[in-house]
């Protein structure tokens, strides 16, 4: 138990389907961030939020979306996904920005069909 | 591109050997991180390294830190199958200090 959960873990859905990734961290850390895991591929860092302000979007398409309501909860909205973004999708969260001691969630296995 | 390696990719050992892998990058790190990571779940934090030429030991794992803090090593002793796993290094360049990037890692299994 890390004190980061995601929800669901496992999540299906088609390339016109809307769906969102839901993350809360029990850590009372300020800074949260997602990353996407793909095979064969290194963890790609896609967006950083510090006390709920989004302080990076790494090039990421805007069918991702993600929001911040406050600097426990984090989600990532997704719409029209291709199949080439399913991978595992990992929340993080940090005491400040800068990222020394990452705590992940257990990530989102998603599937686009 | 600021880019970590890791080396080797994939590792497969017997109980009880030991063995090193490798993280390195052309960037200066003001820190690197070792994270291991099981099927189906997110990473876990092992250590962070901070100063040059710096070693920590966790129990059989040995880290240590490159002097010109762009490399770093795992080493550990008396391999356990409770070893198996990815591992990962990551790390914030001291020119994006915001952005910790991960090497692609080393998929260690372990073999009663």
């Amino acid at each position: 138990e890390t004190g980061v959960t995601q929800t669901p873990r496992h999540l299906v859905m088609g390339m016109t389907n809307k769906k969102s990734l839901k993350c809360e961290q029990h850590l009372g850390h300020n800074a949260m961030y997602w990353y996407k895991q793909s095979a064969k591929k290194p963890l790609e860092l896609m967006f950083v939020y510090n006390f709920k302000e989004q302080t990076e979007n790494n090039s990421v398409p805007s069918r991702f979306s993600p929001e911040c309501p406050n600097s426990s909860h984090l989600f990532l909205h997704l719409h029209t996904l291709q199949p080439e973004d399913s991978a595992l999708y990992l929340c993080a969260s940090s005491p400040r920005t800068g990222g020394e001691k990452l705590f992940f969630g257990s990530g989102t296995q998603l599937s686009v069909l | 591109t600021q880019l970590l390696e890791q080396s080797p990719q994939f590792l497969s050992i017997q109980e009880g050997e030991n063995l090193t892998v490798y993280c390195n990058s052309s960037s200066v790190f003001s820190s690197l991180q070792w994270y291991r990571q099981e099927p189906g779940e997110g990473p876990v934090l092992l250590v962070t390294v901070v100063t040059g030429g710096e070693v920590k030991k966790l129990k059989r794992l040995t880290f240590q830190f490159g002097d010109a803090r762009k490399d770093s090593s795992l080493h550990i002793t008396a391999a356990q199958t409770g070893d198996t796993g990815l591992y990962l290094c990551a790390g914030a360049p001291k020119t994006s200090y915001d952005k910790v990037i991960f090497g692609p890692g080393t998929s260690l299994s372990v073999i009663p």
